[in-house]
């Protein structure tokens, strides 16, 4: 597509359940990010990809966060056994190496 | 570790006036990019400009500009002739050359008043 699509745009959960964010990337950028970004605040580096590399998980704030990316494709960001402290908007890029982003519109989380 | 500030959490400005957004950041890297970002109700992140480390031109597209002082460690955007579609979140990332990862200050929320 044109541009970095997210689904879905809003979500809803319980607290305690698992929850999978989707990104489908820009065809052709080497390289995806997730970011979170908190009510009134800056986005958050979550977990980076380039190509076939390791990903660079340092951002990700505990193990019950994870990401997965298919090649140069799809991508899903799991969180499992959600917390209140989850809710935020998780934001997808996209980028072909050192040009600069293009970012999805997010996914809104409330967890309850 | 870098990091990213933005000293302005809220500013207005006048419709066709300019405004200035400060930005500051601390890295040890000579090589790296700076950028600022429009952030509407929306929630786009867009891309407004873009500045190497590595060049003494400041960059310019359209009403946008900035001010990069690379021994301040200064990276301001001036918009001219502001106009209400520029009311936004705005901030500044840092990358580091050869890394993709983006460091973002916290915003300032820009208003334009009619």
């Amino acid at each position: 597509g044109a541009g970095v699509s997210q689904s879905p745009s809003n979500k809803v959960t319980e607290k305690g359940k698992d929850v999978e964010l989707r990104c489908d990337p820009i065809s052709g950028h080497t390289a995806l990010y997730w970011y979170r970004q908190r009510l009134g605040q800056g986005l958050e580096f979550l977990i980076y990809f380039q190509g076939n590399s390791a990903p660079d998980k340092s951002g990700l704030p505990s193990d019950r966060f994870s990401a997965e990316r298919t090649g140069e494709s799809v991508s899903t960001l799991t969180i499992q056994r959600t917390q209140q402290e989850d809710s935020a908007v998780y934001l997808c890029a996209s980028s072909p190496f050192n040009y600069g982003y293009t970012f999805g519109s997010g996914t809104r989380l409330t967890v309850v | 570790a870098q990091t990213v500030t933005q000293s302005q959490p809220e500013m207005s400005v006048q419709e066709a006036e300019t405004v200035t957004l400060s930005c500051t950041y601390d890295t040890s890297e000579n090589n790296y990019y700076l950028f600022w970002y429009k952030q509407p109700p929306s929630r786009q992140m867009i891309l407004v400009i873009r500045q190497e480390a590595y060049k003494q031109q400041n960059a310019t597209e359209n009403r946008f500009s900035v001010n990069f002082q690379k021994a301040a460690k200064s990276f301001s955007l001036k918009i001219s002739d502001s106009q209400l579609g520029d009311t936004a979140m705005y901030f500044c990332a840092f990358s580091q050359g050869g890394s993709e990862k983006l460091v973002f200050g916290k915003g300032t929320k820009l208003t334009v008043n009619p």
